[in-house]
């Protein structure tokens, strides 16, 4: 069965620092991975989202990037966080290509910038 | 663009009442997704609906793809304080063979008095 884990599960974090959050996919090839940010508990906004390696997509412009190094894995970066990249961060696959439409989550990461 | 408004925005049930809500979009879509997030983690998928007309139930849940393709209610029998939490619908248009990304309502918000 496919599984997918996202670390650290919370970062606290200083304004100005870097950040990298990881996500890896288990029981699946060629997966479509996605960043997503919820702010206070509601809504969930796509930020990225790539159906390769080396292939991402920005949904809105920000902070952040993403980076897909491997099929299976997929990473949220920052050179230096602002405080309004705090926030609730949940990775998430579907089936590759377009015979899937599904999206599953990992466990989130929450995020505090200070 | 493609908006999906999510209703009621929260509620606040007995146990063992009934619960109702819906999503309506301003365009068609060819899924429907139901998920529940319970606080701290990521959404789980409850029910997916990939055909007009669809009624699928899970356990005491029960959700219906609207024959329009423009909405979707998600219905909960006799409510228990488990199913606390935040209910999401999610819908998705594919187009000359492309699947667009999920489209996320804002939130339902369940509490569920004992």
């Amino acid at each position: 069965s496919q599984t997918i884990h996202q670390w650290p599960a919370t970062l606290v974090q200083p304004v100005g620092s870097p950040l990298s959050l990881e996500c890896t996919v288990e029981g699946t090839s060629n997966p479509n991975l996605y960043w997503y940010r919820q702010a206070a508990g509601r809504g969930l906004q796509l930020l990225f989202y790539s159906v390769g390696i080396g292939q991402i997509s920005s949904e809105v412009p920000q902070n952040l990037s993403a980076s897909r190094p491997q099929d299976r894995q997929f990473i949220l970066s920052s050179k230096k966080l602002l405080l309004s990249d705090s926030g609730f961060y949940l990775c998430a696959w579907s089936v590759g290509g377009n015979s899937g439409n599904t999206i599953y989550f990992g466990e989130g990461s929450w995020l505090t910038v200070v | 663009g493609q908006q999906l408004n999510q209703s009621p925005q929260s509620m606040f049930i007995q146990e063992g009442e009934d619960v109702s809500m819906n999503c309506t979009s301003s365009s068609i879509f060819n899924t429907w997704l139901w998920y529940k997030q319970d606080p701290g983690e990521g959404p789980v998928l409850l029910i997916a609906l990939y055909k007009a007309g669809e009624l699928t139930s899970n356990g005491r849940l029960t959700a219906q793809f609207g024959i329009t393709r423009k909405d979707s209610f998600l219905n909960i029998s006799a409510s228990i304080p488990s199913d606390v939490g935040i209910y999401f619908c999610a819908g998705q248009f594919n187009y000359g063979g492309s699947q667009g990304n999920l489209i996320f309502g804002k939130g339902t918000k369940l509490s569920v008095k004992p």
